[in-house]
């Protein structure tokens, strides 16, 4: 079946543009997580979804980031405010059912503050 | 407390050689631990996994050791291949929800 998908594969913006990135899990999945990776660097946890909600939110770095997941399926990741800092590699996670369920990533979004 | 270390940064191997990363963790709260490859332009991919009960974990090629009271656990791959050349993480987390993970190794086999 398909794997987790991830749209845009690229995205380009200035500092201080809106930017949403789309996850499309596994079809079934009730677990959705979003990861950030910097060159070089393993990916760092940001927020985790069981369901509609968000279970755990603690890896958010600040308020200009948001996540929702109002189906319980697709999840858009919001960045408000981009810094040039913010560049990195979006990567996207869905499980059957959380806990030590197998994550399946999808292939990331490559975001660029200009 | 949430720091997962990971060593080497980077290693190179010869074809059929056993390639070993070493990984060390603070928080004795973790009890899942798994390990990820990842190939350039792709998201990283669960390779195998351990729980703290378990000193030692085999998946084909791949096996996990893991001490419990050394707060520290490795990968070995026996009999490495040109196709094992990628990003190897280790990982760990509480319940296998929210995963801290290594800064990597990059893996170069020889052929």
């Amino acid at each position: 079946g398909a794997g987790v998908s991830q749209t845009p594969s690229n995205k380009v913006t200035e500092k201080g543009k809106y930017v949403e990135l789309r996850c499309d899990p596994i079809s079934g999945h009730t677990a959705l997580y979003w990861y950030r990776q910097s060159l070089g660097q393993g990916p760092e946890f940001l927020i985790y979804f069981q369901g509609t909600g968000a279970a755990d939110d603690s890896g958010l770095p600040n308020d200009r980031f948001f996540a929702v997941r109002p189906e319980g399926s697709v999840s858009t990741l919001k960045i408000q405010r981009t810094e040039r800092g913010d560049s990195a590699v979006y990567l996207c996670a869905s499980s059957a059912g959380g806990g030590s369920d197998t994550q399946y990533f999808g292939p990331g979004t490559r975001l660029t503050v200009l | 407390q949430q720091q997962v270390k990971q060593s080497p940064q980077s290693l190179i191997v010869q074809k059929g050689g056993i390639s070993i990363i070493n990984c060390a963790y603070e928080n004795t709260a973790f009890d899942y631990f798994p390990w990820y490859q990842q190939f350039p332009g792709k998201g990283p991919a669960l390779l195998i996994a351990i729980r703290p009960d378990v000193s030692e974990k085999k998946e084909g090629r791949f096996t996990i050791s893991f001490n419990k009271s050394a707060k520290q656990f490795s990968l070995h791959i026996m009999d490495s291949q040109p196709g094992d050349s990628a990003t190897y993480f280790c990982a760990a987390s509480k319940g296998g929800f929210k995963t801290i993970f290594g800064a990597g190794t990059r893996l170069f086999v020889k052929a």
